[in-house]
């Protein structure tokens, strides 16, 4: 079936450094891929999106492009800051099966230390 | 922020005895979602419905249940809570399978 492997935490670093979260998927057909940021105590909130290969998701200053020869999305950003620190997860829509399901990788822990 | 709230936000419960967790939208999507969340295994589907009393199994549904007689609710039952059901459980909504889905803020709940 489909999965999502993404790279172990915990992940630290410090203020302003280059920031690159590792996702690789297994899928029939062409998913839609996201990434997820889930904040201490919180939910999970969409961080951004991409839904065919070669597209470029961003959103506050995190990117990722879809890759489909190499089935990545991997997440990136230029400069973290602490408000970053938080768990984050990559996903896929599984279109087959369950209607829309998404499958989620284990999550990746980011601190970002001052 | 769409609308989704879940009650109760927090629950302790006794082995043996049934919850049930609801899930609340104001947004009017179709598509409903229940996750739990557990170290090690990021979320993993519960149960989820595709609209009014449709509903079918996710990856992990044994031990739950679920109805939807409206849209905008989606209960979960527990018919009799076993400790590897302690968990944060998640809602989350969708208006199309091809599109991202919204979480509730999660229950957290612990069976002694």
């Amino acid at each position: 079936g489909d999965s999502v492997t993404q790279m172990e935490g915990p992940v630290t670093l410090s203020e302003e450094a280059f920031l690159t979260i590792n996702c690789t998927y297994t899928a029939t057909g062409y998913p839609s891929l996201f990434w997820y940021v889930q904040y201490p105590g919180e939910g999970l909130q969409l961080l951004l999106k991409a839904t065919k290969a070669d597209d470029k998701g961003s959103n506050k200053g995190f990117e990722a492009t879809y890759r489909k020869e190499t089935t990545s999305f991997h997440l990136e950003k230029g400069s973290v800051q602490v408000s970053d620190s938080a768990v984050y997860f990559c996903a896929l829509s599984e279109l087959g099966g369950s209607q829309g399901n998404l499958i989620f990788g284990k999550g990746t822990k980011l601190s970002v230390k001052p | 922020d769409a609308g989704i709230t879940q009650s109760p936000r927090h629950k302790v419960t006794e082995t043996g005895t049934p919850v049930t967790l609801r899930c609340h939208q104001t947004e009017n999507h179709r598509y409903m979602y229940w996750y739990r969340q557990d170290p090690g295994h990021g979320l993993r589907l519960i149960h989820y419905s595709y609209g009014v009393k449709d509903t079918d199994k996710g990856e992990v549904s044994d031990g739950y249940s679920v109805s939807r007689s409206k849209t905008e609710d989606f209960l979960l039952t527990l018919e009799s809570a076993t400790s590897s059901q302690t968990s944060v459980y998640f809602c989350a909504i969708t208006p199309d399978i091809v599109q991202a889905q919204y979480f509730g803020p999660g229950t957290r709940l612990l069976v002694l």
